[in-house]
């Protein structure tokens, strides 16, 4: 399963929107109707902190601007308002089967 | 609270071999399945491997043949042993605690280690 993620680079205004598309080669439905697709934030210099799971569901003290959708093989991060502590790259993964595969990250800047 | 600690990095010379170890805290450590994800310097995320609560191991492309991953559930440890090194195997190796074994619905790579260093290089 390819994970294709758009755009790989985001220059976005303090407070204004962002949004990440990943999209997968095949559909991520899992047999028993769970979708295996999960978001996870890497600041510099440090380890991956898993935002978002199942394609819509906020991890415990993710700030809910950030929010996650779509079905199938098609999915959206989206940030409402971005601040500056949101810099850093973003990664879809699937892990609804083996081999598990991530996005190839997007980097999200301030402008 | 969940921990999981990676240790066994280091400098090692092509063609060497490693052991990594994660040590698990805070959790039912034989209910889930384990995995490692490695970053090579500037590079994006890359699935290296799972160990599953039934005993089932799955690999990478890049490591299959040459890597082999277990788990003492006794002592809450995951392993992973690489053997042929290559320049391209320096990365750092993070372990992820992957999913619930048996438990559908539930969060996937929820907890991930700080991680360990590993360099290939003469």
């Amino acid at each position: 399963i390819v994970l294709t993620q758009t755009p790989l680079s985001s220059l976005v205004t303090l407070g204004q929107p962002a949004s990440i598309s990943c999209r997968s080669s095949q559909s991520l439905v899992h047999g028993h109707g769970s979708t295996y697709l999960s978001w996870l934030q890497q600041r510099p210099g440090q380890p991956p902190r898993p935002l978002i799971y199942m394609i819509s569901n906020r991890f415990p003290g993710v700030p809910d601007r950030f929010s996650g959708s779509g079905a199938g093989t098609d999915f959206t991060l989206r940030i409402s308002r971005v601040e500056a502590e949101d810099v850093g790259i973003y990664y879809c993964v699937q892990t609804t089967d083996f081999p598990r595969s991530f996005g190839q990250g997007t980097k999200l800047e301030i402008k | 609270e969940v921990q999981l600690v990676e240790s066994g990095g280091g400098l090692v010379q092509p063609g060497g071999s490693l052991r990594l170890s994660c040590e698990a805290s805070g959790f039912t450590f034989s209910n889930f399945a384990m995995s490692w994800v490695r970053q090579a310097p500037g590079s994006g995320l890359e699935w290296v491997s799972t160990f599953n609560a039934r005993g089932a191991a799955f690999y990478g492309d890049s490591v299959r043949g040459r890597c082999t991953i277990s788990r003492d559930d006794s002592k809450n440890t995951l392993f992973l042993y690489i053997s042929g090194l290559r320049d391209d195997d320096t990365a750092m190796y993070y372990c992820v605690r992957e999913y619930p074994q048996g438990v559908p619905a539930m969060p996937h790579c929820d907890y991930w280690g700080q991680g360990a260093m590993v360099t290939v290089s003469s």
